[in-house]
């Protein structure tokens, strides 16, 4: 079993539409993070949401946290072309691991 | 805001060579990771290091590869006889504490074994 699927794998909005990714995962947690990456470069942290948390905004992105349902949303506002990455979602294990786990990420594009 | 570097940004090595990824994390932080990702994949833990030893790591880590600190500074990831399937992307990260942290990645490595 996966820790931090995303869907869809793949999503395509015009610019100024809103854009919503939705993250899952299978064990208790203590954070969950969003992290962006255009191809092939470096990952950007973009939000940190703790597991007692369960909305968090900064500028144009909007994170949600359901504990009981083991499942995240990023929601992008007004998309912009430069939003076009691929976005990850990371677990922390609530007991002993302190690894981040990954999950497959979402590739999102915004047509101009 | 605080900046994990790497370096080189880019490694082309042949294959049964060995090669060293550096890493400088944040100053402060105590707390070391390596992570890799296989162009077109997810991103994947290889090991974590704290008080000089490793403190966990993954099924990937196996004898051929090796973490260090040398110094107060930089933090390597050694491959001893690199392999095809080691081509990859290769992130450090640093956090200052394992619990509630968020961790501060660099930018990356990008090994090709030919």
């Amino acid at each position: 079993s996966q820790q931090g699927e995303e869907d869809p794998q793949a999503l395509s909005i015009q610019e100024g539409e809103n854009a919503t990714m939705n993250c899952s995962y299978k064990t208790s947690i203590n954070n969950l993070q969003w992290y962006r990456q255009n191809s092939g470069r470096g990952l950007v942290h973009l939000i940190l949401i703790r597991s007692n948390e369960r909305e968090k905004h900064s500028g144009r992105l909007r994170v949600t946290l359901d504990t009981s349902k083991k499942s995240s949303s990023l929601l992008i506002t007004a998309s912009r072309a430069a939003d076009t990455a691929s976005y990850f979602c990371a677990t922390d294990a609530a007991i002993g691991a302190q690894k981040l786990v990954f999950g497959q990420g979402t590739r999102l594009t915004i047509n101009p | 805001e605080p900046e994990v570097t790497q370096t080189p940004s880019h490694q082309v090595t042949q294959m049964g060579q060995e090669v060293i990824l550096r890493c400088v994390p944040i100053s402060n932080h105590l707390y070391f990771y390596w992570y890799r990702q296989i162009l077109g994949q997810k991103v994947e833990f290889l090991v974590s290091f704290y008080n000089n030893e490793i403190s966990e790591k993954s099924e990937i880590f196996d004898d051929q590869f090796s973490v260090e600190r040398p110094d107060g500074s930089n933090f390597t990831l050694k491959i001893r006889s690199t392999k095809l399937e080691d081509s990859a992307m290769y992130f450090c990260a640093s956090s200052e504490t394992t619990s509630g942290r968020r961790e501060y990645f660099g930018p990356g490595t990008r090994l090709t074994v030919l």
